[in-house]
């Protein structure tokens, strides 16, 4: 089945204790991307990748980092997380950047709480 | 500052009704203007999208209306079902498809 997946779906943490939020797509996808979502500001873009090792900021990239060493793997980076960092994320992949009507697949999210 | 602004934040319509949800831009490099539709406990999902060289497209109960010279563009839903219930956001991104910025969603109720 063509999924992105993502783990773990819910983590509860402490400030400043780093964390890794893992994205696995099985399409062959070249894009992938990262976005969190927040009451009354929709899906802001995190960082996205265009291919394996070509990452670049999205909207509110600080305070994490990404990687794209494969082309399946996608991970999310909070070194040193933080309160306002609590928020539900969503990795999602497409076929092709810069292609138009490519449709971006989500990712079934990830809901983090920083304490 | 949100480059895409969406309204209402929420929308009741009674089944059979047409529901209707707004956006508008101001960056005029935005090229592309797809919707989602997110069910809760669910990732976000494409519906349909629409680029400027054309006012209107339609996929079943679902049209998009673009109005380029007031940047603004619209989701119809006809004859809206129960099963339509759900958050919707519009997006827009430049010719190149890489950065995407969506509106702040709209919660939709469809009443039997």
């Amino acid at each position: 089945e063509a999924q992105v997946t993502q783990n773990p779906r819910y983590l509860i943490t402490v400030t400043g204790k780093k964390l890794t939020v893992t994205c696995s797509q099985n399409m062959n996808h070249e894009y992938m991307s990262w976005y969190r979502q927040d009451p009354g500001l929709g899906l802001r873009q995190i960082y996205y990748s265009m291919n394996v090792e070509v990452t670049d900021k999205g909207d509110v990239p600080e305070g994490y980092k990404v990687s794209r060493k494969e082309k399946r793997n996608f991970p999310l980076i909070l070194e040193s997380p933080s309160p306002n960092q609590t928020s539900l994320y969503f990795c999602a992949s497409s076929f092709t950047a810069g292609v138009t009507g490519e449709t971006q697949y989500f990712g079934p999210g990830t809901r983090l709480l920083v304490l | 500052q949100q480059q895409v602004k969406q309204s209402p934040q929420s929308l009741i319509v009674q089944k059979g009704g047409i529901s209707i949800i707004n956006c508008a831009y101001e960056n005029t490099a935005f090229d592309y203007f797809p919707w989602y539709q997110q069910f809760p406990g669910k990732g976000p999902a494409l519906l349909i999208a629409i680029r400027p060289d054309v006012s209107e497209k339609k996929e079943g109960r679902f049209t998009i209306s673009f109005n380029k010279s007031a940047k603004q563009f619209s989701l119809h839903i006809m004859d809206s079902q129960p099963g339509d219930s759900a958050t919707y956001f519009c997006a827009a991104s430049k010719w190149d498809f890489n950065k995407f910025y969506f509106g702040s969603g709209t919660k939709l109720n469809v009443k039997p």
